[in-house]
């Protein structure tokens, strides 16, 4: 099972770049990447994904190093309303093709005035 | 618009009553899951199911059931053998089970009374 690491907890302030690094050691090589961003009271958001090198949207960039073992989820100048709590997820495969979408605790992102 | 319904919102159950939930989507996606959030805590993943009259068994499943009889609905019951049941719970579907994106509905908030 590709179990993933992330920080519990991050401050910031509004303007800063912030950069959420996730460990997951045991990727698979049928692995993607994926960041969700999850507010209170609400269900989490797709934020972006990747399989190698470097993903980049209109949210965030996805920084993917070559033996794939962490990935860098980067939120150029960040706002108060990016306060969230953001999930890495890395495929989880059963025998026969399940994926079983396993969340960790994720990190709790404070932005600050 | 497509999407993923969840209902009701806010349910209150008094112990020892089964209470069922409902998640509709019309995606036209194979994968849908449930999940539970605690305060302040991850998701974590109750049932998931990958087709039609099939699902699996996630992390904490005791005490819940789930059906698929259609492949736009997903109901969970929460039965009176679950202990602790207040709680957020998610629904959540997928276009593509090889690469992790998911959506999620608005989420349910159960509470024993």
């Amino acid at each position: 099972l590709a179990k993933t690491t992330q920080p519990i907890s991050m401050d910031s302030y509004e303007g800063q770049e912030v950069n959420i690094t996730c460990s997951h050691n045991n990727i698979a090589t049928n692995d993607y990447i994926t960041w969700y961003q999850q507010f209170p009271s609400q269900g989490p958001r797709f934020i972006i994904q990747g399989y190698k090198t470097k993903v980049t949207n209109e949210v965030a960039s996805l920084f993917i190093p070559a033996d794939r073992k962490s990935s860098t989820l980067s939120l150029p100048r960040v706002s108060l309303s990016d306060t969230a709590v953001y999930y890495c997820l890395v495929g989880d495969w059963k025998s026969g093709g399940y994926n079983k979408l396993i969340f960790g605790a994720g990190t709790r992102l404070a932005v600050h005035p | 618009d497509g999407g993923i319904t969840q209902s009701p919102k806010y349910l209150f159950r008094k112990e020892g009553q089964n209470v069922t939930l409902s998640c509709e989507q019309n995606l036209n996606h194979d994968a849908m899951y449930w999940y539970r959030q605690d305060p302040g805590q991850g998701l974590r993943l109750i049932y998931y199911s990958q087709i039609v009259n099939d699902f699996q068994k996630g992390d904490i499943a005791e005490g819940y059931s789930v059906s698929r009889e259609k492949k736009e609905s997903f109901p969970l019951t929460v039965t009176s053998a679950q202990k602790n049941p207040t709680a957020f719970y998610l629904c959540a579907s997928s276009i593509d089970p090889l690469k992790n994106e998911a959506f999620f509905g608005q989420g349910t908030r159960l509470t024993v009374v």
